[in-house]
C-alpha cells in the first residue's frame, strides 16, 4: 500500500502571502494530523481532522486553517506567511487507532 | 497535557558500541509511548511504540526500549551502532489521555563513528 503522501514538496513564498498544502492518507485511514517542524525541534501538533470534522487543535495562530475531504484528503492553509512559518509541514495519518503515520512533509521556505 | 523530555540533543557513539537515547514522561502514566526516526530531508517512521502490554518494547533495526514507571522513562537502545543509524531520533507521547495527536520531544541526532 502507497504511503502518506503530500504536495508540493517544496515550495518558496515571500511574506504576507498564502499557501496551501496538501496531503493523501494511507488507503483506509480516516484520520489526519498536520504538524509544523522548525528546524532544530521536535514537530509542534496543528491540527487533526477525523471524518471530515476537526477533533483537536495545537497552539497556532488563526493564520492557519484545513479541512477535510469527503475521500479523507486533507488541505493544510496559512495566510499572511511570516518569516518563522518557514518550517517542514507534515502529514500524518491513522485509522482511528493510536499510532499514526507520517508523510515525507513539505518544506516551505518564506523571505 | 503529557509532555516528553529528551536529554541530550546529540549523541556520538562508534560503530558497534551500545546506543542509548534518553526519554523521560510527566508525571502521569501514558497510555501509549513512542519513538520515531528522521533520517535527513525525510517524514518520520515509527521504531516502536509502548502500549501497557509489555515494558519492553522490541522494534525495528534492532532497537527496544524498556518503559520504567518508577523512573518516568523510556529510553532506546541498540546493542550494537551500525553506521546506517545515524539519524535524529524523537520520543512521543499522546497530546491528551485519549486522543491520538502526539506531542514530541525536541530530538536527539546520533551521530555514528566508523
Amino acid at each position: 500500500d502507497a504511503g502518506v503522501t503530500q504536495s508540493p514538496t517544496h515550495l518558496i513564498k515571500t511574506r504576507g502571502q498564502h499557501v496551501t498544502l496538501r496531503c493523501s492518507p494511507i488507503s483506509g485511514h480516516k484520520s489526519v494530523s498536520w504538524y509544523q517542524q522548525v528546524l532544530g525541534q521536535g514537530p509542534q501538533f496543528i491540527f487533526q481532522y477525523y471524518e471530515k470534522e476537526e477533533r483537536g487543535r495545537g497552539n497556532f495562530p488563526d493564520r492557519f486553517s484545513a479541512r477535510q475531504f469527503p475521500n479523507y484528503s486533507s488541505e493544510l492553509n496559512v495566510n499572511a506567511l511570516l518569516l518563522g512559518d518557514s518550517a517542514l509541514y507534515l502529514c500524518a495519518s491513522d485509522r482511528g487507532s493510536e499510532t499514526q503515520y507520517f508523510g515525507p512533509g513539505t518544506r516551505l521556505l518564506v523571505l | 497535557a503529557q509532555s516528553v523530555t529528551q536529554l541530550g540533543s546529540h549523541v556520538s557513539v562508534s560503530e558497534g558500541a551500545l546506543v542509548l537515547l534518553r526519554c523521560n514522561y510527566s508525571s502521569s502514566v501514558p497510555p501509549y509511548l513512542f519513538w520515531y526516526v528522521q533520517y535527513p530531508n525525510q517524514g518520520l517512521q515509527l521504531l516502536l511504540k509502548y502500549t501497557s502490554a509489555a515494558t519492553l518494547v522490541k522494534g525495528i533495526n534492532g532497537f527496544e526500549a524498556e518503559f520504567k514507571k518508577s523512573e518516568t522513562s523510556f529510553h532506546l537502545t541498540k546493542p550494537s551502532a551500525h553506521m546506517s543509524d545515524a539519524a535524529e531520533y524523537f520520543c512521543a507521547v499522546p497530546f491528551y489521555t485519549g486522543r491520538r495527536a502526539l506531542t514530541f520531544g525536541s530530538g536527539t541526532r546520533l551521530q555514528v563513528q566508523p
